[in-house]
């Protein structure tokens, strides 16, 4: 069954500190790839995405996330948190290709502390 | 103004109670969804639709039903209201893009939902 892994459930960072949050999948195919993330009653907002090519994608508020094919896994960085990037992450995957209906499969979130 | 509006955004009801959330979308996207999310669930999908007459089962479409009454329009029912789909509920909204694309989806603020 497909399905996306989120292995660490809150992951607390000082301020300026680098962050990683990491994601893998398990899919038929490789999937297109998505990282959102949820501020505190809001909805999600996409931080960045992999559909092809470079495994190194650049996004939103200063985050990057790389692809790799050989680990299943499409991690999230930063390299320098702010107290504003304290919110939920989530990870999700899409069927690429001809068959891709526009579902989305999320992984379980990260919930992110800053601490000052 | 918002692209995704969901009404109402917060709601308490009690067991038994008929209830529907809507969904209204200014993107002029064809495909519309309704997901639920749990804490350490990540975001569940309900139901979906690729255009009014088209509407589909998600993973977890059991105690729901929906309603596509126009393209910008996706309503979720729950005919019988009980506490474990106290939960907060999002729609989504994509464009349909054929063959090798992905689909972004576009999420609306959620709605919180509460039964007693």
């Amino acid at each position: 069954a497909q399905s996306v892994t989120q292995p660490d459930i809150h992951i607390t960072v000082s301020e300026g500190a680098s962050l990683e949050l990491r994601c893998n999948y398990s899919y038929g195919a490789t999937p297109y790839l998505f990282w959102y993330v949820q501020s505190p009653g809001q909805g999600l907002q996409l931080l960045l995405k992999y559909f092809s090519g470079d495994t190194l994608v650049q996004g939103i508020k200063g985050f990057e996330a790389e692809f790799k094919r050989s680990q299943s896994s499409f991690n999230l960085r930063k390299p320098s948190v702010h107290w504003s990037d304290a919110a939920e992450y989530f990870c999700a995957a899409q069927r690429a290709g001809s068959g891709n209906t526009g579902k989305l499969i999320f992984g379980q979130g990260t919930t992110l502390q800053v601490k000052p | 103004d918002a692209d995704v509006t969901q009404t109402p955004r917060n709601r308490i009801t009690k067991t038994g109670k008929r209830i529907m959330l809507e969904c209204s979308q200014t993107k002029g996207h064809d495909r519309m969804y309704w997901y639920r999310q749990d804490p350490g669930l990540g975001l569940r999908l309900i139901y979906y639709s690729f255009d009014v007459k088209d509407i589909n089962k998600g993973e977890i479409s059991d105690g729901y039903s929906v309603s596509r009454q126009a393209q910008a329009k996706f309503s979720l029912s729950l005919e019988s209201a009980i506490p474990n789909q106290t939960a907060l509920y999002f729609c989504a909204t994509s464009a349909h893009r054929g063959g090798y694309f992905d689909n972004e989806q576009f999420f609306g603020p959620g709605t919180r939902l509460t039964v007693l």
